[in-house]
Order: structure tokens, then sequence, then C-alpha cells
């Protein structure tokens, strides 16, 4: 089946712009994540949804992101007023279930670029 | 917050010569293990995810170990072969979180 895809693949904005990234889980996953990696250093978790609410978003850096999942599926992450240290790989992650000991399936990232 | 470490950073391996890296992380407030592979411009892929203590997993090549009593994992990679060349991701769960917490990776490369 269908696996998690991200889109756009490659974003480059300028700094102070806003940029929606979006994601689209399994079908049936009801966990949804996002992660950040930047240059040289692993995944950092930013938000956890399950269902449409958002269970855990302490990952996320300020008030400048923030992700929504309206109707439980598909997720957007937003970025307003973008900066140059936003710049990084942009991975969502779904699992069937909520849970730690649950694999989290990745999509390919977006990759993002604030000049 | 757990610390995660990984070692080695980066590791040069000839082809069919096995190999094995290491992830630590502190033993009190842990739940899951998960070990990924992420080749360049792909999705990271799940490998593992081990809890119990002593847990021993296998995938082709591949095999995993765990120990959470002193808060370690070792990943081995029996003959490498070149498709193997990726970064290899270790990924505690504290019990407290569905998030998993992401070491800086061991980067492989395989020589022909």
């Amino acid at each position: 089946g269908a696996g998690v895809s991200q889109t756009p693949s490659n974003k480059v904005t300028e700094k102070g712009k806003y940029v929606e990234l979006r994601c689209d889980p399994i079908s049936g996953h009801t966990a949804l994540y996002w992660y950040r990696q930047s240059l040289g250093q692993g995944p950092e978790f930013l938000i956890y949804f399950q269902g449409t609410g958002a269970a855990d978003d302490s990952g996320l850096p300020n008030d400048r992101f923030f992700a929504v999942r309206p109707e439980g599926s598909v997720s957007t992450l937003k970025i307003q007023r973008t900066e140059r240290g936003d710049s990084a790989v942009y991975l969502c992650a779904s699992s069937l279930s909520p849970g730690t000991g649950e694999t989290q399936y990745f999509g390919p990232g977006t990759r993002l670029l604030v000049l | 917050i757990l610390n995660v470490e990984q070692s080695p950073q980066s590791l040069h391996v000839q082809e069919g010569d096995s190999t094995n890296f290491t992830c630590s992380f502190p033993s009190s407030n842990f739940y899951a293990l998960h070990w990924y592979r992420w080749e360049t411009a792909k999705s990271p892929e799940a490998l593992f995810v081990m809890t119990l203590n002593g847990d021993e997993k296998k995938k082709g090549r591949i095999s995993a170990t765990l120990n959470t009593k002193e808060g370690y994992s070792y990943l081995y990679i029996k003959g490498s072969q070149p498709e193997d060349s990726a970064t290899y991701l270790c990924a505690p769960s504290p019990s407290s979180a569905s998030k998993i917490i992401f070491g800086s990776g061991t980067r492989l490369s395989i020589r022909p």
C-alpha cells in the first residue's frame, strides 16, 4: 500500500515568509508525528497527533510553528516569519496506534531552505 | 529528556566484512528502542523495535541486541554489501510519551 507522503519535496523561501508543509499518513493510522532534522543531527521531535488533537507539542521551538490535523488524516505544519535557522528536513511519520512501542513509518521529508 | 549517544559517528567498511555499532541511552525512563536505516534521498526505514532486556532481533544480515539495565543496544551487519551504505539511527522512547528521541546516527559506507 501507499506509504507516508510529504509535499513539497523541496521548498525554498525568503526570510520572513510563511510556509506550509503537508503530510499524508498511511491510511488508517491514527497517530501522526512531525520531526525536524538539521545537518549533522538526528531527527528532533516537534509534535504528535492522536486523531485530530495534538497530544504532545512540547517539541515546537516557538510560537512561529503550528500544526493542524483537522480531519484526523492529513496534517499541515505551518511556519510563520521564517528564519534562516528554520532550514532543515521536516519529516512526518505515522503509526497505526499511539504508543512508544509502535513502529513509526516515515515519509521522505520536505527540505526547507530559508534564504 | 533522553541523552542518546551513537558511536562511531561514521564508519568505512570493506564489502564482505562484518561490522557493528553502539547506541547508549539512560537506563531509567525507558520503554522501547527503535533502529532505523536512512539512505540518502529516501525515507527512514524501520528496522527493529525492542522493549525487553535481552531482546535480540534479526532481519536478514542485520541483527540487534538490547540491554535496558545498562542502557545500550548494538546493531550488527554481517557480510556488508554496498546497499548497506546508509545512516543508522537509534531512537529510544521514554516511558511517558509516544515520541522517540533520535541519536545523531552512525554513517556507514561500504567500499566495494
